[in-house]
């Protein structure tokens, strides 16, 4: 079993739609939890940070829940500028290390 | 902006060649990562340097030899590499190992030949 798991996608939904990624994770040590968001052919970039309470910002809410060890990304009145990979991100503090999942890959449509 | 810059941002290089990925960081960050990334594919990460030190490793083949010559720079070098090893290599820098964001340069594409 992976460390990490995300649906791969992908997700073609219409303009103005909400979107809903979940993400899987496999070590109960994980302690850091984020979501980052990669366009082709450039480099990942950190789209939020998931804390235990859920966070929002702006369309993008994020939320975590421990005890089923999975993380959730809900992207509302989806612009087409959101069709990108989002990369689910899981951090290790007992291992140092940082492990993505997959991706899951979003386009959106006019 | 990325604030990790690396270079050069494209190389092509023959198995018998050596050259060498280059990462730069001034933000401070003491924890400096070196991952490749195939098509398709997520981000795998090859090694952790922590206060300049390499801290993992994560069984990489010794073709690919990292340094860390200062806090702030990240090397990577390459030795008789195959076909297979063409990929983006992606650098990235924290301010610690664990909990915190982060950040990437925006890689250097390269192609072995």
């Amino acid at each position: 079993r992976k460390e990490v798991e995300q649906d791969p996608g992908p997700f073609n939904v219409p303009e103005g739609a909400t979107v809903a990624f979940n993400c899987t994770y496999s070590n109960s040590a994980s302690q850091s939890f984020f979501w980052y968001r990669q366009d082709c052919r450039k480099e990942p970039k950190l789209l939020m940070s998931v804390y235990s309470s859920g966070n929002e910002d702006g369309r993008f809410t994020a939320q975590l829940n421990r005890a089923s060890q999975y993380i959730s990304l809900l992207i509302r009145d989806s612009k087409l500028s959101d069709s990108a990979t989002y990369l689910c991100v899981v951090g290790y503090s007992s291992a140092s290390k940082i492990i993505f999942g997959s991706g899951t890959r979003l386009s959106i449509r006019p | 902006d990325t604030e990790v810059t690396q270079t050069p941002k494209h190389l092509v290089m023959g198995m018998t060649n050596k050259k060498s990925l280059k990462c730069e960081q001034h933000m401070g960050h003491r924890a400096m990562y070196w991952y490749k990334q195939k098509a398709k594919k997520p981000p795998e990460l090859m090694f952790v340097y922590s206060y300049e030190k390499l801290s993992i490793n994560e069984s990489v083949p010794s073709r690919f030899s990292p340094e860390c010559p200062n806090s702030s720079l990240l090397n990577l070098h390459l030795h008789a590499l195959q076909p297979e090893d063409s990929a983006l290599y992606l650098c990235a820098s924290s301010q610690l190992t664990t909990g915190n964001t982060i950040y990437f340069g925006e890689g250097s594409w390269l192609t072995v030949v």
